[in-house]
């Protein structure tokens, strides 16, 4: 089946450090790959969209300034969390969808990093 | 978008079959049902997807009615590995070649299974 590979598992760095997430997709071309954060005992929330060499589309009130998103390649993408601080910390998901003939395929998420900022 | 509603919690036991119906009044022509999975401090992952009336695969099986305003995820025979949180997604999106879905997420249902 799809394979997405998300790096680092977690993350433990002092306020004002810049984290960097990677999301693969292993086995497939992923056209499109979303970003989520999740608070505990919540569901996930889409922070943002981004397409294969175009520029990602953010959610309302997500910063896209704090969150910078890069998707350089059909299969990674990338989002760095500047100069962060502890209302920054959550677990972050990635997900990557390829591109069926007739159909959206369906997204294949990674496994998280869990990003704590102290 | 289309809004999901779920029941938040449901119970049951070992070897039981379990069925969560998932609500979405709004879901349109092109939407997808998909259903995902996700176990704590783990990304979800993909159950199973349908457009209408029955698909099946190795670990669930969905029900989806004619006028498509709900579906009906199917667990047989649930085990104590199978308590997580379930998650009904309806895809935005016409489909096709060029197109992708935003999806998003709605509550869940936190389900726990007993020995």
């Amino acid at each position: 089946g799809a394979v997405v590979s998300q790096h680092p598992s977690r993350v433990i760095c002092k306020s004002g450090t810049s984290v960097k997430i990677e999301c693969r997709s292993l086995d497939f071309q992923a056209t499109t790959m979303f970003w989520y954060r999740q608070f505990p005992k919540q569901s996930l929330m889409l922070m943002a969209t981004s397409n294969e060499g175009s520029k990602a589309t953010y959610e309302q009130g997500v910063e896209k300034d704090k969150f910078l998103i890069n998707h350089a390649s059909l299969t990674l993408s990338t989002l760095t969390v500047t100069s962060a601080h502890p209302e920054d910390s959550s677990f972050y998901i990635c997900s990557a969808q390829g591109r069926g003939l007739y159909s959206n395929q369906p997204q294949h998420f990674g496994d998280g990093t869990r990003l704590s900022i102290l | 978008l289309a809004k999901t509603t779920q029941p938040i919690s449901m119970d049951s036991y070992e070897g039981q079959e379990v069925n969560i119906t998932c609500s979405h009044n709004n879901i349109a022509t092109n939407d997808y049902i998909t259903w995902y999975q996700q176990f704590p401090s783990q990304g979800p992952r993909f159950i199973i997807q349908g457009y209408k009336t029955k698909v099946t695969n190795e670990v669930a099986s969905l029900f989806i009615p004619a006028d498509r305003k709900s579906s009906t995820l199917s667990l047989p025979r649930v085990s104590l590995s199978d308590t997580a949180v379930y998650y009904c997604l309806v895809g935005e999106g016409p489909g096709g070649y060029s197109s992708a879905s935003k999806i998003i997420f709605g509550s869940g249902t936190r389900l726990s299974i007993r020995p």
